[in-house]
Protein backbone atom coordinates (compact mmCIF):
# COMPACT_ATOMS: atom_id res chain seq x y z
CA UNK A 1 0.00 0.00 0.00
CA UNK A 2 0.82 3.59 -0.62
CA UNK A 3 2.99 5.15 2.04
CA UNK A 4 3.79 1.67 4.13
CA UNK A 5 6.07 -1.04 3.23
CA UNK A 6 7.64 -4.13 4.67
CA UNK A 7 10.82 -5.82 4.39
CA UNK A 8 11.61 -8.27 3.52
CA UNK A 9 8.33 -10.07 1.91
CA UNK A 10 9.91 -13.27 2.47
CA UNK A 11 11.94 -15.27 4.60
CA UNK A 12 12.71 -18.54 5.67
CA UNK A 13 14.93 -18.68 8.98
CA UNK A 14 16.66 -21.42 11.19
CA UNK A 15 14.88 -22.57 14.97
CA UNK A 16 16.89 -20.41 17.49
CA UNK A 17 18.05 -17.35 15.39
CA UNK A 18 16.95 -13.53 15.52
CA UNK A 19 15.18 -11.97 12.91
CA UNK A 20 14.49 -8.59 12.51
CA UNK A 21 11.07 -7.56 10.07
CA UNK A 22 10.73 -3.94 9.01
CA UNK A 23 7.81 -1.35 8.89
CA UNK A 24 8.53 1.79 7.10
CA UNK A 25 6.07 4.33 6.35
CA UNK A 26 5.80 7.69 4.93
CA UNK A 27 2.98 9.48 6.37
CA UNK A 28 4.52 10.33 9.32
CA UNK A 29 1.67 8.83 11.46
CA UNK A 30 2.21 8.51 15.28
CA UNK A 31 0.85 5.27 15.22
CA UNK A 32 2.21 1.79 14.83
CA UNK A 33 1.37 -1.61 15.14
CA UNK A 34 2.45 -5.32 14.50
CA UNK A 35 0.03 -7.87 13.76
CA UNK A 36 0.11 -11.56 13.07
CA UNK A 37 -2.17 -13.33 10.92
CA UNK A 38 -2.84 -17.49 11.41
CA UNK A 39 -5.44 -19.30 9.81
CA UNK A 40 -8.34 -19.72 12.29
CA UNK A 41 -7.10 -16.57 14.59
CA UNK A 42 -7.46 -13.22 12.49
CA UNK A 43 -5.04 -11.08 13.19
CA UNK A 44 -3.48 -10.45 16.01
CA UNK A 45 -1.63 -7.34 17.84
CA UNK A 46 2.10 -8.13 19.01
CA UNK A 47 3.60 -4.56 19.94
CA UNK A 48 2.72 -1.60 18.84
CA UNK A 49 4.00 2.41 18.77
CA UNK A 50 2.17 5.71 19.70
CA UNK A 51 5.70 7.58 18.86
CA UNK A 52 9.34 7.44 18.99
CA UNK A 53 10.35 5.39 21.42
CA UNK A 54 7.19 4.87 22.83
CA UNK A 55 5.40 1.31 22.27
CA UNK A 56 3.86 -1.10 24.19
CA UNK A 57 2.68 -4.61 24.43
CA UNK A 58 -0.44 -6.72 22.66
CA UNK A 59 -2.08 -9.90 23.64
CA UNK A 60 0.61 -11.95 21.82
CA UNK A 61 3.88 -10.59 22.90
CA UNK A 62 5.67 -13.27 23.64
CA UNK A 63 8.83 -13.84 21.95
CA UNK A 64 9.21 -10.63 20.44
CA UNK A 65 10.40 -7.54 21.00
CA UNK A 66 9.85 -3.67 19.18
CA UNK A 67 11.92 -0.47 18.68
CA UNK A 68 11.08 2.96 17.20
CA UNK A 69 13.70 5.24 17.06
CA UNK A 70 11.97 7.28 14.47
CA UNK A 71 8.71 7.67 12.87
CA UNK A 72 8.90 6.34 9.67
CA UNK A 73 10.79 2.83 11.30
CA UNK A 74 9.22 0.87 12.99
CA UNK A 75 10.92 -3.00 13.65
CA UNK A 76 9.70 -6.22 15.19
CA UNK A 77 12.22 -8.60 16.35
CA UNK A 78 11.91 -12.35 16.96
CA UNK A 79 14.76 -12.76 19.65
CA UNK A 80 15.10 -16.50 18.77
CA UNK A 81 12.70 -17.96 16.49
CA UNK A 82 10.62 -20.65 17.10
CA UNK A 83 7.81 -23.10 14.53
CA UNK A 84 5.29 -21.45 16.44
CA UNK A 85 6.37 -18.04 15.12
CA UNK A 86 6.03 -19.06 11.16
CA UNK A 87 3.17 -16.40 10.50
CA UNK A 88 2.43 -14.07 8.14
CA UNK A 89 3.30 -10.43 9.64
CA UNK A 90 1.58 -7.56 8.70
CA UNK A 91 2.72 -3.80 9.86
CA UNK A 92 -0.28 -0.85 10.29
CA UNK A 93 -0.33 2.38 10.62
CA UNK A 94 -3.47 4.99 11.63
CA UNK A 95 -3.55 8.60 11.49
CA UNK A 96 -4.70 10.67 14.45
CA UNK A 97 -8.27 9.77 14.28
CA UNK A 98 -7.65 6.10 14.26
CA UNK A 99 -10.30 5.46 12.08
CA UNK A 100 -9.08 2.77 9.36
CA UNK A 101 -5.88 1.15 9.63
CA UNK A 102 -3.73 1.04 6.49
CA UNK A 103 -1.48 -2.43 6.31
CA UNK A 104 1.42 -3.19 4.46
CA UNK A 105 1.81 -6.27 1.86
CA UNK A 106 3.03 -8.58 4.92
CA UNK A 107 6.09 -10.78 5.57
CA UNK A 108 5.77 -14.49 4.94
CA UNK A 109 8.20 -15.57 7.81
CA UNK A 110 8.82 -19.63 7.71
CA UNK A 111 11.21 -21.27 10.62
CA UNK A 112 12.22 -24.32 9.83
CA UNK B 1 -10.97 -7.57 26.93
CA UNK B 2 -12.81 -7.38 24.21
CA UNK B 3 -13.93 -10.40 21.87
CA UNK B 4 -14.93 -10.36 18.04
CA UNK B 5 -16.89 -13.58 16.80
CA UNK B 6 -17.46 -13.52 13.36
CA UNK B 7 -19.75 -15.79 10.87
CA UNK B 8 -19.74 -17.78 8.43
CA UNK B 9 -15.97 -18.38 8.01
CA UNK B 10 -16.78 -19.68 4.26
CA UNK B 11 -19.80 -18.17 1.87
CA UNK B 12 -20.29 -19.19 -1.08
CA UNK B 13 -23.08 -17.16 -3.31
CA UNK B 14 -24.04 -17.03 -6.94
CA UNK B 15 -22.82 -14.06 -8.91
CA UNK B 16 -25.65 -11.21 -8.28
CA UNK B 17 -26.72 -12.50 -5.11
CA UNK B 18 -26.43 -10.90 -1.88
CA UNK B 19 -23.93 -11.73 1.30
CA UNK B 20 -24.57 -10.90 4.40
CA UNK B 21 -21.44 -11.33 7.16
CA UNK B 22 -21.83 -10.86 10.88
CA UNK B 23 -20.29 -9.75 13.75
CA UNK B 24 -20.90 -9.98 17.55
CA UNK B 25 -18.39 -7.76 20.12
CA UNK B 26 -18.49 -8.02 24.08
CA UNK B 27 -17.32 -4.95 25.17
CA UNK B 28 -20.00 -2.41 25.23
CA UNK B 29 -17.37 0.33 25.04
CA UNK B 30 -16.53 -0.23 21.56
CA UNK B 31 -17.08 2.59 19.73
CA UNK B 32 -15.75 1.65 15.89
CA UNK B 33 -16.42 -0.81 14.02
CA UNK B 34 -13.90 -1.33 10.70
CA UNK B 35 -14.70 -3.81 7.61
CA UNK B 36 -11.26 -5.12 6.07
CA UNK B 37 -11.23 -6.83 2.36
CA UNK B 38 -8.09 -9.51 2.38
CA UNK B 39 -6.91 -10.83 -1.34
CA UNK B 40 -4.79 -13.32 -2.29
CA UNK B 41 -1.23 -12.07 -0.64
CA UNK B 42 -2.40 -8.30 0.17
CA UNK B 43 -2.68 -6.98 3.43
CA UNK B 44 -6.13 -5.95 4.44
CA UNK B 45 -7.75 -3.59 2.92
CA UNK B 46 -10.56 -1.14 4.92
CA UNK B 47 -13.42 -1.29 2.44
CA UNK B 48 -15.99 0.44 5.61
CA UNK B 49 -16.83 1.39 8.94
CA UNK B 50 -19.38 2.86 11.06
CA UNK B 51 -19.02 4.20 14.58
CA UNK B 52 -21.08 3.96 17.19
CA UNK B 53 -23.49 6.82 17.01
CA UNK B 54 -24.92 6.07 13.20
CA UNK B 55 -26.76 2.60 12.99
CA UNK B 56 -26.14 2.39 9.37
CA UNK B 57 -23.83 3.28 6.43
CA UNK B 58 -23.66 2.61 2.81
CA UNK B 59 -21.68 3.07 -0.14
CA UNK B 60 -22.49 1.83 -3.41
CA UNK B 61 -23.11 -2.06 -2.95
CA UNK B 62 -21.89 -2.53 0.41
CA UNK B 63 -23.61 -1.30 3.58
CA UNK B 64 -23.01 -1.83 7.22
CA UNK B 65 -25.51 -1.98 10.06
CA UNK B 66 -24.94 -1.65 13.74
CA UNK B 67 -26.91 -2.76 16.57
CA UNK B 68 -25.45 -1.47 19.81
CA UNK B 69 -27.98 -3.04 22.09
CA UNK B 70 -27.32 -6.44 21.49
CA UNK B 71 -23.40 -5.89 20.47
CA UNK B 72 -23.63 -7.14 16.71
CA UNK B 73 -22.69 -5.37 13.70
CA UNK B 74 -23.16 -7.02 9.52
CA UNK B 75 -21.64 -6.50 6.45
CA UNK B 76 -24.00 -6.08 3.49
CA UNK B 77 -22.93 -6.78 0.10
CA UNK B 78 -25.23 -6.78 -2.99
CA UNK B 79 -24.99 -7.56 -6.66
CA UNK B 80 -21.88 -9.79 -5.99
CA UNK B 81 -19.33 -9.69 -8.22
CA UNK B 82 -16.38 -12.39 -8.76
CA UNK B 83 -14.00 -9.77 -7.66
CA UNK B 84 -16.01 -9.02 -4.44
CA UNK B 85 -14.17 -12.58 -4.32
CA UNK B 86 -11.90 -12.37 -0.86
CA UNK B 87 -11.51 -12.98 2.97
CA UNK B 88 -13.10 -10.23 5.12
CA UNK B 89 -12.58 -9.20 8.80
CA UNK B 90 -14.38 -7.20 11.21
CA UNK B 91 -12.90 -5.47 14.10
CA UNK B 92 -14.29 -4.01 16.97
CA UNK B 93 -12.19 -0.99 18.68
CA UNK B 94 -12.81 1.23 21.82
CA UNK B 95 -11.02 4.35 20.40
CA UNK B 96 -7.84 6.44 21.74
CA UNK B 97 -7.35 4.00 25.32
CA UNK B 98 -3.87 4.62 26.96
CA UNK B 99 -3.08 6.58 23.80
CA UNK B 100 -3.54 4.18 21.02
CA UNK B 101 -6.12 2.88 18.82
CA UNK B 102 -5.93 -1.35 19.21
CA UNK B 103 -8.22 -3.33 16.86
CA UNK B 104 -9.65 -6.54 17.85
CA UNK B 105 -10.45 -8.59 14.58
CA UNK B 106 -12.82 -11.28 14.21
CA UNK B 107 -11.77 -14.68 12.75
CA UNK B 108 -12.12 -14.15 8.91
CA UNK B 109 -14.72 -14.76 6.46
CA UNK B 110 -13.77 -16.33 2.48
CA UNK B 111 -16.15 -15.02 0.41
CA UNK B 112 -16.28 -17.17 -3.25
CA UNK B 113 -18.86 -15.79 -5.71
CA UNK B 114 -19.57 -18.35 -7.92
CA UNK B 115 -19.96 -16.88 -11.44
Amino acid sequence: DAGITQSPRHKVTETGTPVTLRCHQTENHRYMYWYRQDPGHGLRLIHYSYGVKDTDKGEVSDGYSVSRSKTEDFLLTLESATSSQTSVYFCAITGPTGAGYTFGSGTRLTVV
Amino acid sequence: GENVEQHPSTLSVQEGDSAVIKCTYSDSASNYFPWYKQELGKGPQLIIDIRSNVGEKKDQRIAVTLNKTAKHFSLHITETQPEDSAVYFCAASMGAISGTYKYIFGTGTRLKVLA
